[in-house]
């Protein structure tokens, strides 16, 4: 089946760490996006791609940093920089082409200890 | 800059009551808008769209149509179920350049009592 798996579904790490967020797809789209989900606060955009070995960064990249190497894959570090990272981390992908819809994964949930 | 407001809840429903949830957005030019619906600790699933001017999307017995004149997105739905319970959000895409980032609202919790 096509789709988008995101992994781990849990995470934890120690404050200084950095940690890596696995997104893949099976979708062929070109255009990938990372979103933070806080509680009351919506998705915020971090960091999208449109094509490989290219991407730009959101609303709120700071402390992250991404990388698109093979189309089917947009991993994403948090580092040891961002302050508050316990958060839910969700990935999407589209086509990209205009006014066409995002698909998402499943989430990861960050929580710092 | 592109933005778009929901209505804030939760909104708390008996089974077979009638849903109406408000999104308003603000953009330049003719962005698409899209509702998507979150269950618990699960990613996003698109519930709906709607692409220009007068469109009206539906899936699932949702409806919402596309009101440039009032800026508007309102989801509806005639009856609603325990299963319907679940967390909203509002869309519209963005179109900085060539790209089709999504503009989140925050979300409105819906929560269908038997």
């Amino acid at each position: 089946d096509g789709g988008i798996t995101q992994s781990p579904k849990y995470l934890f790490r120690k404050e200084g760490q950095n940690v890596t967020l696995s997104c893949e797809q099976n979708l062929n789209h070109d255009a990938m996006y990372w979103y933070r989900q806080d509680p009351g606060q919506g998705l915020r955009l971090i960091y999208y791609s449109q094509i490989v070995n290219d991407f730009q960064k959101g609303d709120i990249a700071e402390g992250y940093s991404v990388s698109r190497e093979k189309k089917e894959s947009f991993p994403l570090t948090v580092t040891s920089a961002q302050k508050n990272p316990t958060a839910f981390y969700l990935c999407a992908s589209s086509m990209a082409r205009l006014n066409t819809e995002a698909f998402f994964g499943q989430g990861t949930r960050l929580t710092v200890v | 800059g592109n933005s778009v407001t929901q209505m804030e809840g939760p909104v708390t429903l008996s089974e077979e009551a009638f849903l109406t949830i408000n999104c308003t957005y603000t953009a330049t030019g003719y962005p698409s808008l899209f509702w998507y619906v979150q269950y618990p600790g699960e990613g996003l699933q698109l519930l709906l769209k709607a692409t220009k001017a007068d469109d009206k999307g539906s899936n699932k017995g949702f409806e919402a149509t596309y009101r440039k004149e009032t800026t508007s997105f309102h989801l509806e739905k005639g009856s609603v179920q325990v299963s319907d319970s679940a967390v909203y959000f509002c869309a519209l895409s963005d179109r900085g350049g060539a790209t089709n980032k999504l503009i989140f609202g925050t979300g409105t919790l819906l929560a269908v009592q038997p």
